[in-house]
Protein backbone atom coordinates (compact mmCIF):
# COMPACT_ATOMS: atom_id res chain seq x y z
CA UNK A 1 0.00 0.00 0.00
CA UNK A 2 1.64 3.32 -0.95
CA UNK A 3 1.65 5.69 2.07
CA UNK A 4 3.63 8.46 4.03
CA UNK A 5 2.72 7.87 7.63
CA UNK A 6 3.84 10.80 10.06
CA UNK A 7 4.94 11.05 13.63
CA UNK A 8 2.46 11.70 16.37
CA UNK A 9 1.61 15.35 18.09
CA UNK A 10 3.88 17.78 19.53
CA UNK A 11 3.98 20.15 22.90
CA UNK A 12 6.86 22.35 22.64
CA UNK A 13 7.92 25.54 24.34
CA UNK A 14 8.63 28.68 22.23
CA UNK A 15 12.73 28.76 21.47
CA UNK A 16 12.88 24.73 21.40
CA UNK A 17 12.70 22.64 18.15
CA UNK A 18 10.64 20.29 16.67
CA UNK A 19 11.02 17.21 14.64
CA UNK A 20 8.61 15.57 12.38
CA UNK A 21 9.00 12.79 10.69
CA UNK A 22 7.54 11.05 7.26
CA UNK A 23 8.19 7.56 6.92
CA UNK A 24 7.42 6.15 2.72
CA UNK A 25 6.47 2.55 2.21
CA UNK A 26 5.05 1.04 -1.12
CA UNK A 27 6.66 3.09 -3.40
CA UNK A 28 10.39 3.89 -4.48
CA UNK A 29 11.45 6.39 -1.71
CA UNK A 30 14.29 8.24 -3.90
CA UNK A 31 12.29 8.71 -6.74
CA UNK A 32 9.67 10.80 -5.64
CA UNK A 33 10.83 14.41 -3.94
CA UNK A 34 8.66 15.08 -0.70
CA UNK A 35 7.33 18.15 0.25
CA UNK A 36 6.19 20.32 3.89
CA UNK A 37 3.00 22.17 3.87
CA UNK A 38 1.63 23.37 7.32
CA UNK A 39 -1.44 24.98 8.12
CA UNK A 40 -2.17 27.14 11.21
CA UNK A 41 -5.74 26.43 13.34
CA UNK A 42 -8.41 27.44 11.02
CA UNK A 43 -6.39 28.42 8.36
CA UNK A 44 -5.22 28.17 4.71
CA UNK A 45 -2.15 25.81 3.58
CA UNK A 46 1.42 27.11 3.67
CA UNK A 47 4.19 25.69 1.25
CA UNK A 48 7.56 25.18 3.67
CA UNK A 49 10.01 23.54 1.16
CA UNK A 50 11.20 20.40 -0.32
CA UNK A 51 13.57 17.51 0.07
CA UNK A 52 15.27 15.37 -2.97
CA UNK A 53 15.22 11.88 -0.90
CA UNK A 54 17.89 10.79 -3.57
CA UNK A 55 20.43 13.19 -3.08
CA UNK A 56 19.46 15.49 0.03
CA UNK A 57 19.04 18.50 -1.60
CA UNK A 58 16.77 21.22 -0.64
CA UNK A 59 14.66 24.24 -1.50
CA UNK A 60 13.25 26.02 1.22
CA UNK A 61 10.82 28.70 1.17
CA UNK A 62 12.15 32.11 2.35
CA UNK A 63 10.03 32.41 5.18
CA UNK A 64 11.41 29.61 6.72
CA UNK A 65 15.18 29.72 5.84
CA UNK A 66 17.72 29.91 9.18
CA UNK A 67 14.77 28.04 10.78
CA UNK A 68 13.93 24.77 8.81
CA UNK A 69 16.01 22.05 7.89
CA UNK A 70 14.93 19.08 6.29
CA UNK A 71 17.04 15.71 5.74
CA UNK A 72 16.18 11.99 4.86
CA UNK A 73 17.68 8.46 5.79
CA UNK A 74 16.76 6.31 3.41
CA UNK A 75 17.84 3.37 5.20
CA UNK A 76 14.32 3.65 6.48
CA UNK A 77 12.69 5.64 4.11
CA UNK A 78 12.26 8.21 6.32
CA UNK A 79 12.04 12.07 5.70
CA UNK A 80 12.18 14.46 8.58
CA UNK A 81 10.98 18.30 8.89
CA UNK A 82 12.77 19.90 11.56
CA UNK A 83 11.89 23.97 12.90
CA UNK A 84 13.48 25.61 15.29
CA UNK A 85 13.02 28.46 17.56
CA UNK A 86 10.05 28.00 17.82
CA UNK A 87 6.70 30.45 18.04
CA UNK A 88 3.44 30.55 19.48
CA UNK A 89 2.18 31.36 15.29
CA UNK A 90 4.04 27.92 14.59
CA UNK A 91 1.26 26.00 15.84
CA UNK A 92 0.07 24.31 13.33
CA UNK A 93 -0.73 20.99 11.35
CA UNK A 94 2.55 19.41 9.26
CA UNK A 95 2.16 17.59 6.42
CA UNK A 96 3.95 15.53 4.22
CA UNK A 97 3.44 15.59 0.70
CA UNK A 98 5.11 13.59 -2.11
CA UNK A 99 5.47 15.16 -5.40
CA UNK A 100 4.79 13.28 -8.45
CA UNK A 101 5.77 14.86 -12.15
CA UNK A 102 4.34 14.42 -15.50
CA UNK A 103 6.42 15.13 -18.69
CA UNK A 104 3.67 17.39 -20.92
CA UNK A 105 4.58 19.19 -24.09
CA UNK A 106 8.27 18.57 -23.20
CA UNK A 107 7.41 20.69 -19.54
CA UNK A 108 7.39 19.28 -15.72
CA UNK A 109 4.41 19.18 -14.23
CA UNK A 110 4.33 19.22 -10.45
CA UNK A 111 1.85 17.75 -8.45
CA UNK A 112 1.24 16.05 -4.76
CA UNK A 113 -0.28 13.53 -5.17
CA UNK A 114 0.07 11.44 -1.73
CA UNK A 115 -0.39 13.34 1.81
CA UNK A 116 0.36 12.01 5.46
CA UNK A 117 -2.14 12.67 7.77
CA UNK A 118 -0.34 15.93 9.42
CA UNK A 119 1.10 16.07 12.20
CA UNK A 120 0.15 18.67 15.17
CA UNK A 121 2.21 20.83 16.76
CA UNK A 122 1.57 23.14 19.41
CA UNK A 123 3.51 25.87 20.74
CA UNK A 124 3.18 27.19 24.72
CA UNK A 125 4.44 28.01 27.21
CA UNK B 1 -1.81 36.99 2.44
CA UNK B 2 -1.42 34.27 -0.11
CA UNK B 3 -0.10 35.51 -3.40
CA UNK B 4 -2.85 33.41 -5.31
CA UNK B 5 -6.35 35.14 -4.91
CA UNK B 6 -9.37 33.01 -3.80
CA UNK B 7 -12.80 34.21 -2.68
CA UNK B 8 -13.16 33.20 0.46
CA UNK B 9 -16.45 31.40 0.27
CA UNK B 10 -18.52 29.94 -2.40
CA UNK B 11 -22.18 28.39 -2.16
CA UNK B 12 -24.65 26.36 -3.94
CA UNK B 13 -27.73 23.67 -3.50
CA UNK B 14 -27.65 20.27 -4.51
CA UNK B 15 -26.94 20.12 -8.28
CA UNK B 16 -25.72 23.07 -8.87
CA UNK B 17 -22.76 24.38 -10.85
CA UNK B 18 -20.40 26.63 -8.81
CA UNK B 19 -17.35 28.06 -9.53
CA UNK B 20 -13.96 28.82 -8.01
CA UNK B 21 -11.47 31.43 -8.74
CA UNK B 22 -7.90 31.66 -8.59
CA UNK B 23 -5.35 35.01 -9.62
CA UNK B 24 -2.30 34.98 -10.02
CA UNK B 25 0.35 37.00 -11.74
CA UNK B 26 2.73 36.66 -14.76
CA UNK B 27 5.82 35.18 -12.43
CA UNK B 28 3.24 31.94 -11.15
CA UNK B 29 0.09 31.07 -12.99
CA UNK B 30 0.99 32.91 -16.12
CA UNK B 31 4.16 30.82 -16.58
CA UNK B 32 3.09 27.35 -14.41
CA UNK B 33 0.72 25.31 -14.34
CA UNK B 34 -2.20 24.75 -11.85
CA UNK B 35 -3.34 22.46 -9.64
CA UNK B 36 -5.99 22.13 -7.03
CA UNK B 37 -7.00 20.16 -3.56
CA UNK B 38 -10.13 19.67 -1.84
CA UNK B 39 -9.79 19.51 1.78
CA UNK B 40 -12.52 17.55 3.54
CA UNK B 41 -13.48 18.73 7.48
CA UNK B 42 -10.50 17.50 9.95
CA UNK B 43 -8.33 15.67 6.44
CA UNK B 44 -5.33 16.13 4.70
CA UNK B 45 -5.55 17.70 1.41
CA UNK B 46 -6.69 15.58 -1.85
CA UNK B 47 -5.27 16.08 -5.16
CA UNK B 48 -8.67 16.87 -7.09
CA UNK B 49 -7.30 18.69 -10.46
CA UNK B 50 -3.61 18.82 -12.23
CA UNK B 51 -1.96 20.37 -14.93
CA UNK B 52 -4.64 22.66 -15.36
CA UNK B 53 -7.66 20.40 -16.26
CA UNK B 54 -6.69 16.77 -15.97
CA UNK B 55 -8.31 14.75 -13.04
CA UNK B 56 -6.40 12.01 -11.35
CA UNK B 57 -8.30 8.68 -11.25
CA UNK B 58 -11.40 8.48 -8.81
CA UNK B 59 -12.04 11.81 -9.10
CA UNK B 60 -15.48 12.26 -11.04
CA UNK B 61 -15.79 14.26 -14.10
CA UNK B 62 -18.14 16.52 -11.88
CA UNK B 63 -15.09 18.73 -11.28
CA UNK B 64 -12.97 20.46 -13.92
CA UNK B 65 -10.74 22.84 -13.90
CA UNK B 66 -8.99 25.90 -16.60
CA UNK B 67 -6.61 28.03 -16.78
CA UNK B 68 -6.18 31.63 -18.72
CA UNK B 69 -3.59 33.73 -18.70
CA UNK B 70 -2.84 34.50 -14.65
CA UNK B 71 -6.27 33.18 -13.51
CA UNK B 72 -7.37 29.34 -13.05
CA UNK B 73 -10.98 28.37 -12.30
CA UNK B 74 -12.46 25.01 -10.74
CA UNK B 75 -15.83 24.09 -11.27
CA UNK B 76 -17.70 21.97 -9.55
CA UNK B 77 -21.10 20.30 -11.74
CA UNK B 78 -24.25 18.71 -10.02
CA UNK B 79 -23.24 19.78 -6.85
CA UNK B 80 -23.42 17.39 -4.00
CA UNK B 81 -23.40 17.23 -0.17
CA UNK B 82 -20.41 15.73 -0.22
CA UNK B 83 -18.54 18.18 -1.82
CA UNK B 84 -18.86 20.74 1.25
CA UNK B 85 -14.75 21.13 1.79
CA UNK B 86 -12.13 23.88 1.35
CA UNK B 87 -10.61 24.02 -2.13
CA UNK B 88 -7.39 25.57 -2.79
CA UNK B 89 -5.53 26.19 -5.86
CA UNK B 90 -1.78 25.43 -6.35
CA UNK B 91 1.02 26.62 -8.21
CA UNK B 92 4.62 27.42 -8.60
CA UNK B 93 6.50 30.32 -9.10
CA UNK B 94 9.04 31.33 -11.13
CA UNK B 95 11.67 30.42 -8.83
CA UNK B 96 10.36 26.93 -8.19
CA UNK B 97 8.74 27.99 -4.87
CA UNK B 98 5.36 26.46 -3.79
CA UNK B 99 2.48 28.75 -3.49
CA UNK B 100 -1.18 27.86 -2.46
CA UNK B 101 -4.60 30.00 -2.34
CA UNK B 102 -6.23 31.27 0.56
CA UNK B 103 -8.86 28.59 0.63
CA UNK B 104 -12.11 28.49 -0.44
CA UNK B 105 -15.09 26.98 1.85
CA UNK B 106 -17.63 25.75 -0.44
CA UNK B 107 -20.93 25.40 1.18
CA UNK B 108 -23.88 23.01 0.29
CA UNK B 109 -26.90 24.60 1.05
Amino acid sequence: QVQVVQSGAEVKKPGASVKVSCKASGYTFTGYYMHWVRQAPGQGLEWMGWINPNSGGTNYAQKFQGRVTMTRDTSISTAYMELSRLRSDDTAVYYCARESVVVVAAKGVWYFDLWGRGTLVTVSS
Amino acid sequence: QSVLTQPPSASGTPGQRVTISCSGSRSNIGINTVNWYQQLPGTAPKLLIYYNNQRPSGVPDRFSGSKSGTSASLAISGLQSEDEADYYCAAWDDSLKGLFGGGTKLTVL
